[in-house]
């Protein structure tokens, strides 16, 4: 299978400054890798996801980067604002189909 | 459109009793997977299904199982309750088969006492 790993577990930051969360992944057979924000009480919501044959993608205020390579992606949202604090969550899909491998999740703190 | 249901939102059981939990995907979705959610181990994969076939599994004892209908809904079950089943349950649906955008429940939180 496939094991993800996730860093780091919590970070604080001030409002308006950027937050970076990082995973690194096993496998070489994943070839999509969401992100997902959870907020208290509530279930994972999809944020933005990348395939492997695609190295950047944004919108808007976050992007995600994927280094195949190295076997690591990462998230960056700038001009971070209070209602960005949420747990954070990258995953990887294995090639089998929808099966998630999950990393342990980042608690982002937005400080006002 | 609709998003993912999952109900009941909370469930009380006691030991060694029964649970029957359901989901109802996005219209138009066939893929439903199941993650149990604990704050020790995180989200872990339960199994996925497929136009009604158990397409995956992962590493959970036989007292886990489940089954989507013909109309992509589905069931998890878990029979003889432990402690440590105490967990939020997230359903997630998903279009198609394989490497898609998979969308999530507000969950079931099952506490077992």
């Amino acid at each position: 299978g496939e094991n993800v790993e996730q860093h780091p577990s919590t970070l604080s930051v001030q409002e308006g400054d950027s937050a970076v969360i990082k995973c690194t992944y096993s496998d070489s057979a994943s070839n999509y890798f969401p992100w997902y924000k959870q907020e208290l009480g509530k279930g994972p919501q999809l944020i933005i996801d990348i395939r492997s044959n695609v190295g950047e993608k944004k919108d808007q205020r976050i992007a995600v980067t994927l280094n195949k390579t190295a076997k690591h992606f990462s998230l960056h949202i700038t001009e971070t604002q209070p209602e960005d604090s949420a747990v954070y969550f990258c995953a990887a899909i294995w090639y089998t189909g929808n099966q998630f491998y999950f990393g342990t999740g980042t608690s982002l703190t937005v400080i006002p | 459109k609709a998003g993912v249901t999952q109900t009941p939102r909370y469930l009380i059981k006691t030991r060694g009793q029964q649970v029957t939990l359901s989901c109802s995907p996005i219209s138009g979705h066939r893929s439903v997977s199941w993650y149990q959610q604990t704050p020790g181990q995180g989200l872990q994969f339960l199994f996925e299904y497929f136009s009604e076939t158990q397409r995956n599994k992962g590493n959970f004892p036989g007292r886990f199982s489940g089954r989507q209908f013909s109309n992509s809904r589905s069931e998890m079950n878990v029979s003889t309750l432990e402690l440590g089943d105490s967990a939020l349950y997230l359903c997630a649906s998903a279009a198609q088969d394989r490497d898609t955008e998979a969308f999530f429940g507000q969950g079931t939180r099952l506490t077992v006492v």
